[in-house]
C-alpha cells in the first residue's frame, strides 16, 4: 500500500517568515493529494489540494508543489502569521476510482513565533 | 446544515467493553470514512464506504466493523475493547469523483482502560 512521510515533524518560525513541510510517497498510482490544517482540539480542515497533473498550485500565501518523478510534493506558507500555528498534514491518494482512500504523513506542527 | 455529525464525544471503555460510535452527514455525500488519530502517526484509515451499500477496509481494520446504514450514516464497532484501541476517531464524508475534499466530523476522544 501507499507509505507518506512528512517532514520536519516540528517547526518553528518567526511571524513573517516562511514555513516548508515536505513529504514523499511510494505508489506511483497516486494522482491526488491534499493538505490538511488541525488547530489544537479541532477537526481537520482542507486548504490546498494538487493533481498529479499540475506542478504548482498557489492561493493566497500557500502554495503547494509537486514532483511525480521524484514522488515528493511541499507545501509553502509565505509571510506567516500567528493562526497559521497548527498541525498539517499532507496525504496521498489513488483518486475516486480506488476508492479515494487517503494515506495520511505523520503531521507537522508549525508554531509561528510573535 | 450540520455537516458531519458524531457522537459520543468522548467516551469510556473498560477492556472487553463493546461500543458503537455513530455518524451522519447532511450532505448527500457519497463516501464516507473512519479514521483514528494517534500522536505522530497521522491518520490512519479504519474503513470506508465508497457509496451506500458497499464498505471496504482500510489500513487498520483490525478490532473494528462498520455498518452503512444508507447514505447518511455510517457507524462503527467495537466488539471487544482494548488499550491499543485508545484513539482519538474521526469520521469523514466526501461527495465523489467531482470533489474529494473530505469533511471532518468533530472527533471522539475514546479511552479504553
Amino acid at each position: 500500500g501507499e507509505n507518506v512521510e512528512q517532514h520536519p515533524s516540528t517547526l518553528s518560525v518567526q511571524e513573517g517568515d516562511s514555513a516548508v513541510i515536505k513529504c514523499t510517497y511510494s505508489d506511483s498510482a497516486s494522482n491526488y493529494f491534499p493538505w490538511y490544517k488541525q488547530e489544537l482540539g479541532k477537526r481537520p480542515q482542507l486548504i490546498i489540494d494538487i493533481r498529479s497533473n499540475v506542478g504548482e498550485k498557489k492561493d493566497q500565501r500557500i502554495a503547494v508543489t509537486l514532483n511525480k518523478t521524484a514522488k515528493h510534493f511541499s507545501l509553502h506558507i509565505t509571510e506567516t502569521q500567528p493562526e497559521d500555528s497548527a498541525v498539517y498534514f499532507c496525504a496521498a491518494s489513488p483518486g475516486w476510482a480506488a476508492g479515494n482512500k487517503l494515506t495520511f504523513g505523520g503531521g507537522t506542527r508549525v508554531l509561528v513565533k510573535p | 446544515n450540520a455537516g458531519v455529525t458524531q457522537t459520543p464525544k468522548f467516551q469510556v471503555l473498560k477492556t472487553g467493553q463493546s461500543m458503537t460510535l455513530q455518524c451522519a452527514q447532511d450532505m448527500n455525500h457519497n463516501s464516507m470514512y473512519w479514521y483514528r488519530q494517534d500522536p505522530g502517526m497521522g491518520l490512519r484509515l479504519i474503513y470506508y464506504s465508497a457509496s451506500e451499500g458497499t464498505t471496504d477496509k482500510g489500513e487498520v481494520p483490525n478490532g473494528y466493523n462498520v455498518s452503512r446504514l444508507n447514505k447518511r450514516e455510517f457507524s462503527l464497532r467495537l466488539e471487544s475493547a482494548a488499550p491499543s484501541q485508545t484513539s482519538v476517531y474521526f469520521c469523514a464524508s466526501s461527495a465523489g469523483p467531482e470533489n474529494e475534499k473530505l469533511f471532518f466530523g468533530s472527533g471522539t476522544q475514546l479511552s479504553v482502560l
